[in-house]
């Protein structure tokens, strides 16, 4: 079964700490992206990747940072200096135009 | 810049039409029309390129107006099951990277529909 898989569902944290989301596809799609969804908003672009080992910035990749050594994963590290971090991240993939998004991650800060 | 979708929300009874629409100060190379149901990811309807045909998915269709920079969403004798967010994304450059193309979204804020019974 091909998809995409976001760990964990949900995930609390405490204020100051660095936390992981973890992205992995079986899709074997080159491309990767990373986005923030607040209650009621849209979707915002926070870190992108082509291909492996490359890896451009959204719209709002203050306090975040990835890293794609392999092609089926791309894991999205949430930095303490990430100013309001509490919000859904979405993971999707893509091989030429739609993308396709994984289950989410609900990230709560307490 | 962010697309603008109008209206922001819609509330229908079963069987009427509803239709959404998604403007862009900036030429567009491509719309992306996905539904988020409450809670999940959102899911791919379909994409209207550049120069590209009317699409379609089962009663949902789009169109693409080049000139005017907007999309439009149409949802004919709409169904329960339609209910969600439904965002545009748009694309406004076309890259490359080593031969394969990847489009970089911009995404609306969101249309709520909501069917009742």
């Amino acid at each position: 079964d091909g998809g995409i898989t976001q760990s964990p569902k949900y995930l609390f944290r405490k204020e100051g700490q660095n936390v992981t989301l973890s992205c992995e596809q079986n899709l074997n799609h080159d491309a990767m992206y990373w986005y923030r969804q607040d209650p009621g908003q849209g979707l915002r672009l926070i870190y992108y990747s082509q291909i492996v080992n490359d890896f451009q910035k959204g719209d709002i990749a203050e306090g975040y940072s990835v890293s794609r050594e392999k092609k089926e994963s791309f894991p999205l590290t949430v930095t303490s200096a990430q100013k309001n971090p509490t919000a859904f991240y979405l993971c999707a993939s893509s091989i030429r135009l739609e993308q396709f998004f994984g289950p989410g991650t609900r990230l709560t800060v307490l | 810049q962010q697309p603008v979708q109008s209206p922001q929300a819609v509330i229908l009874r079963e069987g009427e039409d509803a239709v959404i629409n998604c403007s862009s100060s900036k030429a567009l190379y491509s719309v992306h029309w996905y539904r988020q149901k409450h809670g999940e990811a959102p899911v791919f309807l379909m994409i209207l390129l550049k120069g590209g045909e009317q699409m379609r998915h089962e009663k949902i269709s789009a169109s693409f107006n080049e000139k005017k920079q907007q999309s439009s969403l149409y949802l004919t004798a709409s169904q329960l099951s339609y209910s969600g967010t439904y965002f545009c994304g748009t694309e406004w450059v076309r890259a490359n990277a080593g031969g394969t193309s990847y489009g970089k979204l911009t995404f609306g804020q969101g249309t709520i529909l909501t069917v009742h019974p």
